[in-house]
């Protein structure tokens, strides 16, 4: 079946400093690739997304590029401030509302 | 800006004890689901629709029922709650199955069994 794999954490970074955090899957078919960030007390909420391999989805300063040769979809920000901290979660959706979600990773940054 | 909203948000039950959560959303959403999230799993599904007066099974149903009576919400019931169920609990909707859709969740139910 679908799996998705994230980096370990916890993460800590201090501020200003340039964030990675690794996600790879395995899917049949063409699935769309999804970041959700959570916020402590709060439910996920959509980061960013891409739709079809090499597209690159970005938000707030985060990117993420659909990389179907490596089946990867590595989240990228040059610059983190403190108000990122959270939890992280890769995920992929395919047709018929099927999702799977990676573990999570936890961010935290220090000023 | 409603979106999904999940009632309660906290909950401590005894072992043996029914309780319903109660997700609605106001984005006119086809599919609707409910995870439990344990701390290093990640989110799990349990049950999900996609539509009203539909309902299918997850990854972990057991234990746990459905119903979807009306297109904007989705009931979550736990018929005799076990201390294995003390977990959050999100519900999540997106407006069809289409890969490209996001989903948009609620804050969570903190249910403890005791």
């Amino acid at each position: 079946g679908d799996s998705v794999t994230q980096m370990e954490g916890p993460v800590t970074l201090s501020e200003e400093a340039f964030l990675t955090i690794n996600c790879t899957y395995t899917a049949t078919g063409y699935p769309s690739l999804f970041w959700y960030v959570q916020y402590p007390g709060e439910g996920l909420q959509l980061l960013l997304k891409a739709t079809k391999a090499d597209d690159k989805g970005s938000n707030k300063g985060f990117e993420a590029t659909y990389r179907k040769e490596t089946t990867s979809f590595h989240l990228e920000k040059g610059s983190v401030q403190v108000s990122d901290s959270a939890v992280y979660f890769c995920a992929l959706h395919t047709n018929a509302g099927k999702s799977t979600f990676g573990d999570g990773t936890t961010l935290t940054v220090k000023p | 800006n409603a979106g999904v909203t999940q009632t309660p948000k906290f909950r401590v039950l005894k072992t043996g004890q029914s309780m319903t959560l109660l997700c609605a959303q106001d984005m006119n959403h086809e599919y609707m689901y409910w995870y439990r999230q344990d701390p290093g799993m990640g989110l799990r599904l349990i049950h999900y629709s996609v539509g009203e007066g539909t309902t299918a099974k997850g990854e972990v149903p057991d234990g746990y029922n459905v119903s979807r009576l009306k297109k904007q919400n989705f009931l979550l019931g736990l018929e005799s709650a076990a201390p294995s169920q003390t977990s959050v609990y999100f519900c999540a909707s997106s407006s069809s199955g289409q890969s490209n859709q996001p989903q948009h969740f609620g804050d969570g139910t903190r249910l403890s069994i005791l």
